[in-house]
């Protein structure tokens, strides 16, 4: 596809439940950001990588949150036993070049509405 | 850390007017600064954006101001129309791998 690619769209889990979340960027893109948005607010950084190397996980809000991209393309933010204010959309994002010095547009995925019951 | 404010909260105008909305951040350091339109359901998308090299940047009714030294840039939008209606976000950018958005401001046009 053209564009930035999240699954599931929704997801709804028990309190306690791990959950798995996938981006699928754009190809070619080496910059990828997973952010949290909840209700009403702007997008809150969670983690960056370049290419594989996850090069910034400062947003991430505690152990129970994990993210991966092994080959420098796909990427799966995990959250262990979801609690109910992990409750939000979390947005996946992805740009051309390296974050740094020079900074250009990301593009945005539709982004996954996880809901904590 | 970077500081980004974005003002007003929520706007209001009938269709046809303008709409201005302004980024305030604290890091002297930022050198690019985006707009992003956020429709419901989906994720953020950039209409505009300018370096810190350049003061003004306009494409059809959008254009992006930049005042480095007062560190602020504002988003105006002309003749707005009701598929205007949306949130926008700002989200100045620096060297570091971080970005900080600001909190939104939800913009309404009135038919």
């Amino acid at each position: 596809g053209a564009g930035v690619s999240q699954s599931p769209r929704y997801k709804v889990a028990k309190r306690g439940q791990d959950v798995a979340l996938r981006c699928d960027p754009i190809s070619g893109h080496v910059s990828l950001f997973w952010y949290q948005q909840a209700l009403g607010q702007g997008p809150e950084f969670l983690t960056y990588f370049q290419n594989e190397a996850q090069l910034d996980k400062s947003g991430l809000p505690s152990d129970r949150f994990f993210a991966e991209r092994p080959e420098g393309s796909v990427s799966t933010l995990k959250i262990q036993r979801t609690q109910q204010e992990d409750s939000a959309v979390y947005l996946c994002a992805s740009s051309l070049i390296p974050k740094g010095e020079w900074n250009t547009e990301a593009f945005f995925g539709q982004g996954t509405r996880l809901t904590v019951v | 850390g970077e500081n980004v404010e974005q003002h007003p909260s929520t706007l209001s105008v009938q269709e046809g007017d303008s709409a201005v909305i302004k980024c305030t951040y604290s890091d002297s350091a930022s050198n690019y600064f985006p707009w992003y339109k956020q429709e419901l359901g989906k994720g953020p998308q950039l209409i505009i954006d300018i370096r810190s090299n350049v003061g003004e940047k306009k494409d059809q009714r959008i254009a992006v101001t930049l005042n480095k030294t007062a560190k602020h840039f504002s988003l105006h939008i002309t003749e707005t129309q009701p598929e205007d209606s949306a949130v926008y976000f700002c989200a100045p950018h620096t060297g570091g791998f971080k970005t900080i958005f600001g909190a939104g401001t939800r913009l309404f046009v009135k038919a």
